[in-house]
């Protein structure tokens, strides 16, 4: 596609239940990123992969979060035993080689909500 | 703890006018400083960027300024547009690719 596309779009989990968010980067993009977007803030960064090799999972705020990208192309970020506070918007981007450090290509983000 | 801050967290500027966003940081190892501006229900999309070997970089009507001793960088809209209003977010990098975001600037602008 011509973008990173992120599904879904919108997601409403009651607290408890687990999630996936899923991310399809630009085709050919070596690096993915995850990052969690709260109301009124900046993005704030999760996890990041080279490849299908997860280089950094720093920004990951408990082990109830995951993130795989097992063939190198698509990520699933996956939020297990939801809590309100994970309630954010979760971006995904992509770069490549080709481009300077810090230039990154974001999807629209899937809005969750936790009741 | 926040490595970069930004302020106004709003602004209001009318059509034509200049735009001002700045952002501080503390990191004195950051080496890429970009703008995002994000519309709503969208991603944020880079803007314009900055290394801090230069002082200042203008694209079109944007323009980053940078003050490395004083670890401050600032991004003007000059002749600003109805369509320029969104949300914008300085940011940093070092070296690698992980970039920390101010809290951003929501810029409404009024004809």
């Amino acid at each position: 596609g011509a973008g990173v596309s992120q599904s879904p779009r919108y997601k409403v989990a009651k607290r408890g239940q687990d999630v996936a968010l899923r991310c399809d980067p630009i085709s050919g993009h070596v690096s993915l990123f995850w990052y969690q977007q709260a109301l009124g803030q900046g993005p704030e960064f999760l996890t990041y992969f080279q490849n299908e090799a997860q280089l950094d999972k720093s920004g990951l705020p408990s082990d109830r979060f995951f993130a795989e990208r097992p063939e190198g192309s698509v990520s699933t970020l996956k939020i297990q035993r939801t809590q309100q506070e994970d309630s954010a918007v979760y971006l995904c981007a992509s770069s490549s080689r080709g481009h300077a450090p810090g230039e990154l290509f974001f999807g629209e983000g899937s809005r969750l909500t936790v009741l | 703890q926040q490595q970069v801050k930004q302020s106004p967290q709003s602004l209001i500027v009318q059509k034509g006018g200049i735009s001002i966003i700045n952002c501080a940081y503390e990191n004195t190892a950051f080496d890429y400083f970009p703008w995002y501006q994000q519309f709503p229900g969208k991603g944020p999309a880079l803007l314009i960027a900055i290394r801090p070997d230069v002082s200042e970089k203008k694209e079109g009507r944007f323009t980053i300024s940078f003050n490395k001793s004083a670890k401050q960088f600032s991004l003007h809209i000059m002749d600003s547009q109805p369509g320029d209003s969104a949300t914008y977010f300085c940011a940093a990098g070092a070296g690698s690719y992980q970039l920390t975001f101010g809290k951003g600037t929501k810029l409404s602008v009024i004809p």
